[in-house]
């Protein structure tokens, strides 16, 4: 069973626009969430979090909103730029979890 | 400083045999996580170590799957017996912290284990 999920596997926006990708989450325990940008043949790395104390974080043009009660958190980019195409990775971690728990990702393109 | 250094990159075996991939932590992270991914497919946890000790290994498949983090040198992900359903890349994290909340897990570039 899936408990974070990424349900659009892939995202094609104009460069310049906004930027938004989504994750659920099943598990109510999760306190902490993160993004994670991932290009081909690298690892992951580290873009953005929040804290299920707070609803919104931001940090450039990264903009991470939390609703706890829908169990939902989405990334916005603004204004995006063809650099940002890569994977995108929403993870949880929190309760018994000692790790961090993956959506499957979403592909961002973005066209110039 | 260095990242979390995984290696080899790629590693191809063939079918049978063992394949050992390394992971040396940041500097000052005594915590290390492998993660499998699959193709079209996401970042599966496989097991969580910390400094001579398991802490968590519920994602790693009961049969040839082995992992350790010893006290000096790199933390080691052993697969016995390879199959063609392991290729894979297998990526490592390290963090500072007992659990990953509050703070990031730092990623190695991966191993692309190649089966043949």
């Amino acid at each position: 069973d899936q408990q974070v999920k990424q349900n659009s596997p892939s995202l094609s926006v104009q460069e310049g626009r906004i930027s938004i990708l989504n994750c659920d989450y099943t598990n109510s325990m999760f306190d902490y969430f993160l993004w994670y940008k991932k290009y081909p043949a690298e690892g992951p790395t580290f873009l953005i979090s929040i804290s299920s104390i707070k609803d919104k974080n931001e940090d450039g043009r990264f903009t991470v909103f939390l609703n706890k009660s829908a169990k939902h958190l989405s990334l916005h980019i603004v204004p995006s730029q063809p650099g940002d195409s890569a994977v995108y990775f929403c993870a949880a971690s929190g309760g018994s979890q000692g790790n961090l728990i993956f959506g499957k990702g979403t592909k961002l393109s973005v066209k110039p | 400083n260095a990242g979390v250094m995984q290696n080899p990159r790629h590693l191809v075996r063939r079918r049978g045999q063992e394949a050992r991939l390394r992971c040396s932590p940041m500097k000052g992270h005594s915590h290390v996580y492998w993660y499998r991914q699959l193709p079209e497919e996401g970042l599966k946890f496989m097991v969580y170590l910390q400094k001579e000790n398991i802490i968590d290994e519920s994602g790693m498949p009961k049969e040839r799957f082995s992992a350790e983090f010893p006290k000096e040198g790199p933390s080691i992900l052993r697969i016995q017996q390879v199959v063609r359903g392991d290729s894979a890349a297998y990526f490592c994290a390290s963090s500072p912290l007992y659990k990953t909340g509050n703070t990031e897990a730092f990623f190695g570039q991966g191993t692309r284990l190649t089966v043949v």
